[in-house]
């Protein structure tokens, strides 16, 4: 099965930061690849997929890169509104599908 | 719009079974699979597996195979899971969520604990 790992776990950051996560995939998995967001005590909701595209009613801070192995979500300006714990998620071989282990972003 | 409707918190003892349920709206329920998700408190989401609603066919990560089971009724656009012999370790919340190659609408979760 694809593994992949997501760094860091967990960031400290200011409102107006950027702030970069990245995922690796153990093997390659084109673009296959969406990133969601989760606040406490609710569902996963989507940002991105397939690597780069945004969500339709997301932000444009909010932004997706790579292929193949690596990958990358950035948020260009952190609002407070986007503290919270993200997953990338990959799906080139599903079933199954393969989650990150999460970044939980929060505040310095 | 789409929505994938769960069914409320459940509490059982150690060895017992658990269904819950996905009431999806919104859409062709047979045009997508339905997969589980599961987290407990304070960890990451992991894939239990996935059902296809027009055909029934599933399948399971390795972890619950045997202990699993991923149903639909097409008549009521209702997925289930059911897990068997519960241990403290299954405490979490269960999600089930619509796939059409990635995940992109997610039920609001159901909460299930496991105590003695």
């Amino acid at each position: 099965d694809i593994q992949m790992t997501q760094s860091p776990s967990s960031l400290s950051a200011s409102v107006g930061d950027r702030v970069t996560i990245t995922c690796r995939a153990s093997q390659g998995i084109r673009n296959d690849l969406g990133w969601y967001q989760q606040k406490p005590g609710k569902a996963p909701k989507r940002l991105i997929y397939a690597a780069s595209s945004l969500q339709s009613g997301v932000p444009s801070r909010f932004s997706g890169s790579g292929s193949g192995t690596e990958f990358t979500l950035t948020i260009s300006s952190l609002q407070p509104e986007d503290f919270a714990t993200y997953y990338c998620l990959q799906h080139n071989n599903y079933p199954p599908l393969t989650f990150g282990g999460g970044t939980k972003v929060e505040i310095k | 719009q789409v929505q994938l409707v769960q069914s409320g918190a459940e509490v059982k003892k150690p060895g017992a079974s658990v269904k819950v349920s996905c009431k999806a709206s919104g859409y062709a329920f047979t045009s997508y699979d339905i997969n589980w998700v599961r987290q407990a408190t304070g960890q990451g989401l992991e894939w239990m597996g996935w059902m296809n609603p027009n055909s029934g066919n599933t399948g399971y990560a390795q972890k619950f195979q045997g202990r699993v089971a991923m149903t639909g009724n097409t008549s009521i656009s209702t997925a289930y899971m059911e897990l068997s012999s519960l241990k403290s370790e299954d405490t979490a919340v269960y999600y089930c969520a619509r796939v059409l190659g990635a995940i992109d609408y997610w039920g609001q979760g159901t909460l299930v604990t496991v105590s003695s």
